[in-house]
């Protein structure tokens, strides 16, 4: 039982560049997340899927589109990398009622 | 507009001594409440709850008091460990199930 899997733990972009974090949960949750966390801001919701085939906005979701490919599975896709967008995303999951199970995180820089 | 607040960033207890971390919300609507635990390169990982029906709760070493007029939630750590050095976040959610954040609490246990 692995949990909550992100991939990649790190990646370094160039402003402009693309990329997709991916995401993977096998403990049957409805609920799945993406949060950034940096300094001093604590975690901060970017997307949301409430159950598989609905996505909703967070409260920092500019810059980011997401993808609930399947009841597993929620990607996050940077389309144009910024500076503003280095930070350390999480992954979580949660079921119906109860708490959240995060990933490990994926710690990204954007220069 | 941060609606869960952890007003310290950090904290140095004696190993053996209590740790106190507390957290501050401005929802009246919030009525599940969570700590979570996150060491570094890691993600934060589920250390206790409480409901709004209940004003404490108690798991081994760690307790968690609830005063709802005061808008208050504390997390005591006792007797606390070096292992227990971690950043610690309070969290909140409503019946409409979305979660807030603190900012979270860096705890050294100076051995």
């Amino acid at each position: 039982n692995a949990g909550v899997t992100q991939t990649p733990k790190f990646q370094v972009l160039k402003t402009g560049q693309s990329m997709t974090l991916q995401c993977a949960q096998d403990m049957n949750h409805n609920s799945m997340y993406w949060y950034r966390q940096d300094p001093g801001m604590g975690l901060r919701l970017i997307y949301y899927s409430a159950s598989e085939g609905t996505t909703d906005k967070g409260e920092v979701p500019n810059g980011y589109n997401v993808s609930r490919l399947n009841k597993r599975e929620f990607s996050l896709r940077l389309e144009s990398a910024a500076p503003s967008q280095t930070s350390v995303y999480f992954c979580a999951s949660r079921p119906n009622s109860g708490g959240y199970t995060f990933g490990s995180g994926t710690r990204l820089t954007v220069v | 507009d941060q609606q869960v607040k952890q007003n310290s960033p950090s904290l140095s207890v004696q190993e053996g001594r209590i740790s106190i971390l507390n957290c501050d919300y401005t929802n009246s609507m919030f009525d599940y409440f969570l700590w979570y635990k996150k060491y570094p390169a890691e993600g934060p990982t589920f250390l206790i709850s409480i409901s709004s029906i209940k004003d404490k709760n108690e798991d081994g070493r760690f307790t968690v008091f609830l005063n709802k007029s005061a808008k208050h939630l504390s997390l005591h750590i006792v007797p606390s460990q070096p292992g227990d050095s971690a950043v610690y976040f309070c969290a909140a959610t409503s019946p409409s199930n979305q979660f807030y954040f603190g900012t979270g609490t860096s705890l050294t246990v100076i051995p």
